[in-house]
């Protein structure tokens, strides 16, 4: 009973690289999401997605691009990492998004990024 | 867009009660979710509300009041290991779809 599995779970890159951060669930879930968390600010929403093969703006997006060819699969991307990226990312899915759904978001255990 | 506001920090004692409150504005209202967040850990679901009035689960009880825009989550014979951080989650609408926005968290420090 995996849930939402994130990888990797740290990384440290330097300015101008780019890197992929994969998030992958089992639940059959329609809704995915990439957030970022900074200490004092809370979940922001980078990306998400309502199913496969689509993806829209969440709150703070400039910096990443997103993909989501497969239903299980969400990948974050850094083109060109910067250290205002530095950061707690998480990953989460939910079953769906409306009709009084109680079903709430599953998060994956984080990755931890740091851009020198 | 989506305006959600909690406490930073509370302090609270083994065995007290304490209510950690939220209020929003919102579009599109649709449902309002607690997590509990550990250091270093993810979040994890406690409760959520979509009609008013107060959803009780053991220790834990939310109410919400969707006139007023506010929420919040009552937690009972508090334990050392409720030291968390509480995220309140409000659920809107957004191009079509309904995606929930989180406030800051409020960081809850239970000592003995």
């Amino acid at each position: 009973n995996a849930g939402v599995t994130q990888t990797p779970k740290f990384r440290v890159l330097k300015t101008g690289q780019s890197m992929t951060l994969l998030c992958a669930q089992d639940m059959n879930h329609e809704y995915m999401y990439w957030y970022r968390q900074d200490p004092g600010m809370g979940l922001r929403l980078i990306h998400y997605s309502v199913g496969e093969g689509t993806t829209a703006k969440g709150e703070v997006p400039d910096g990443y691009n997103v993909s989501r060819l497969k239903k299980q699969n969400f990948l974050l991307g850094l083109e060109s990492a910067a250290p205002s990226q530095t950061s707690v990312y998480f990953c989460a899915s939910s079953y769906d998004g409306g009709g009084l759904s109680n079903q709430p978001q599953h998060f994956g255990d984080g990755t931890r990024l740091s851009i020198l | 867009g989506q305006n959600i506001d909690q406490p930073t920090e509370m302090t609270a004692t083994e065995g007290a009660i304490v209510q950690i409150n939220c209020t929003y504005q919102t579009s599109g209202f649709n449902g309002l979710f607690w997590y509990q967040q550990h250091a270093g850990e993810a979040p994890t679901f406690l409760s959520y509300n979509v009609l008013d009035g107060l959803e009780e689960k053991g220790r834990f009880s939310s109410f919400l009041s969707r006139s007023k825009g506010y929420s919040y989550l009552l937690l009972k014979e508090l334990q050392m290991k409720d030291s968390a951080s509480y995220l309140c989650a409000v659920r809107g609408s957004s191009g079509g779809s309904y995606i929930p926005t989180f406030g800051r968290g409020t960081s809850l420090i239970v000592h003995p």
